[in-house]
């Protein structure tokens, strides 16, 4: 079956550290994957995306990397702020798709001071 | 830009009633999408549209739901008559596809909390 799947518990991390959220998926081959914040209250915000022959994509403190081989998306945030706490979604493109986005339910990040 | 607008922000009703939710895409996207969110659903896609034109509407729970797009600048999600369990909340996302390319992402709205008692 298809699916995609991140972090279902919430991620604690030190202020200062690196925070790393995993994103996988099966049966699945995305030509595109995204990654969003949502805060409570508001909307999903698109941070980067990342397409299928690229290996890294950086902004800033975020790091994606996509390995379509082990249908694995991997977020990193350096130097972690305590306003960095929010939930991140990632959403598959899948090629040909119609312009639809397949969605994780989220992992919830905590940054401790 | 404003960003997407959506409005109302939150929306209580009772069960039977129509409601009507609104959203505003940010000029010069020729995609709109409405989702719904739920803690057990996580995001749905319920329809889309390319150049105000109904492309997918196959989310659309049941016949009770209906999305228009008159013009470039304003859909509407109707939900006639509403029921406790369309409980949720309703974004709206807009975004641009340069020929075909992924370049950016959705720009999402801040939602419509809706509630049916």
């Amino acid at each position: 079956s298809q699916k995609i799947e991140q972090n279902s518990e919430a991620l604690n991390i030190q202020e200062g550290k690196t925070a790393t959220l995993t994103c996988n998926y099966t049966n699945y081959s995305p030509a595109y994957l995204q990654w969003y914040r949502q805060d409570p209250g508001r909307g999903p915000v698109f941070l980067l995306l990342i397409r299928e022959n690229e290996k890294e994509k950086r902004k800033e403190r975020l790091k994606v990397t996509f390995d379509t081989t082990l249908k694995q998306s991997l977020f990193h945030i350096t130097a972690s702020q305590p306003a960095d706490s929010a939930t991140y979604l990632c959403a598959l493109d899948l090629l040909g798709s119609n312009y639809q986005l397949i969605w994780g339910a989220g992992t919830k990040l905590i940054i401790k001071p | 830009d404003a960003g997407v607008i959506q409005s109302p922000r939150h929306e209580v009703t009772e069960m039977g009633q129509e409601v009507t939710l609104r959203c505003k895409p940010i000029s010069g996207h020729d995609y709109l999408f409405w989702y719904r969110q739920t803690m057990m659903r996580g995001l749905e896609l319920l329809i889309y549209f390319n150049n105000n034109v109904p492309i997918d509407d196959s989310g659309m729970p049941e016949d009770r739901f209906s999305a228009k797009m008159p013009n470039a600048s304003f859909s509407t999600l109707k939900i006639q008559p509403s029921e406790p369990r369309d409980s949720a909340v309703y974004f709206c996302a807009s975004s641009y596809f340069l020929q075909g390319s992924r370049n950016y992402g959705y720009t999402f709205g801040s939602g419509t909390r809706l509630t049916v008692v």
